[in-house]
């Protein structure tokens, strides 16, 4: 998808190790997001940015960190993998309120926590 | 707190038919935006329709269209013409005044040759 970089796109970790997951996005959109796709569900929001140095949290925070430094940069940390993270992560950008109707998601990044 | 309901897990449809995937959502927020995705199965997300609450007019894009009830809180996904390719998991979502998106479970469309 245009715009918005993650890496890595796949990743084996082991419980307890830490990580981060990035995001980038060069359209200089204040809003950025990150989500979780268990297999057979929908997204669920982790946590979500509307500019830089705000953050707060989604649905499902626990276990992962964020910060937002620069526009550009979102970046997802895993403190101490567990298995029950195991699953699909997609980064999502965007203008803020409804003057950008679409969102740009980056291509997903696949973690399997052993 | 908003929620984006998705009734049917999976639908199936004949080659050149159209289909409906219904979505119902429930905000307090006056000003909202309604997005259908669709996810194939390499998993990347493609969007595919967009309507505001305030827009008059039911969203069209090519084969897609919006089917907008504001008063039942409904926003069914109709394509039109189905092709093989539009087999794939579609998502409705929804989007309040606080930015947030807001995910439906998806349905999983068969389109049948």
């Amino acid at each position: 998808n245009a715009g918005v970089t993650q890496t890595p796109k796949f990743q084996v970790l082991k419980t307890g190790q830490s990580m981060t997951l990035q995001c980038a996005q060069d359209m200089n959109h204040e809003y950025m997001s990150w989500y979780r796709q268990d297999p057979g569900m929908g997204l669920r929001l982790i946590h979500y940015s509307v500019g830089a140095g705000i953050t707060d949290q989604g649905e499902v925070p626990n276990g992962y960190n964020v910060s937002r430094s620069t526009t550009e940069d979102f970046p997802l940390r895993l403190l101490s993998a567990a298995p029950s993270q195991t699953s699909v992560y997609f980064c999502a950008s965007s203008r803020t309120g409804f003057s950008g109707n679409t969102i740009y998601f980056g291509e997903g990044s696949w973690l399997t926590v052993v | 707190a908003q929620k984006i309901t998705q009734t049917q897990p999976g639908m199936f449809v004949q080659e050149k038919e159209a289909v409906t995937l219904d979505c119902t959502y429930d905000t307090s927020d006056p000003s909202y935006g309604l997005f259908w995705y669709k996810q194939p199965s390499s998993g990347e997300m493609i969007f595919l329709i967009y309507q505001g609450s305030y827009d008059q007019q039911n969203a069209t894009e090519g084969r897609y269209s919006l089917n907008f009830q504001k008063a039942r809180k409904s926003a069914n996904l109709v394509i039109s013409a189905s092709q093989l390719g539009d087999s794939a998991m579609y998502f409705c979502a929804m989007r309040t005044s606080g930015s947030r998106l807001t995910f439906g479970e998806g349905t999983q469309l068969t389109v049948n040759p």
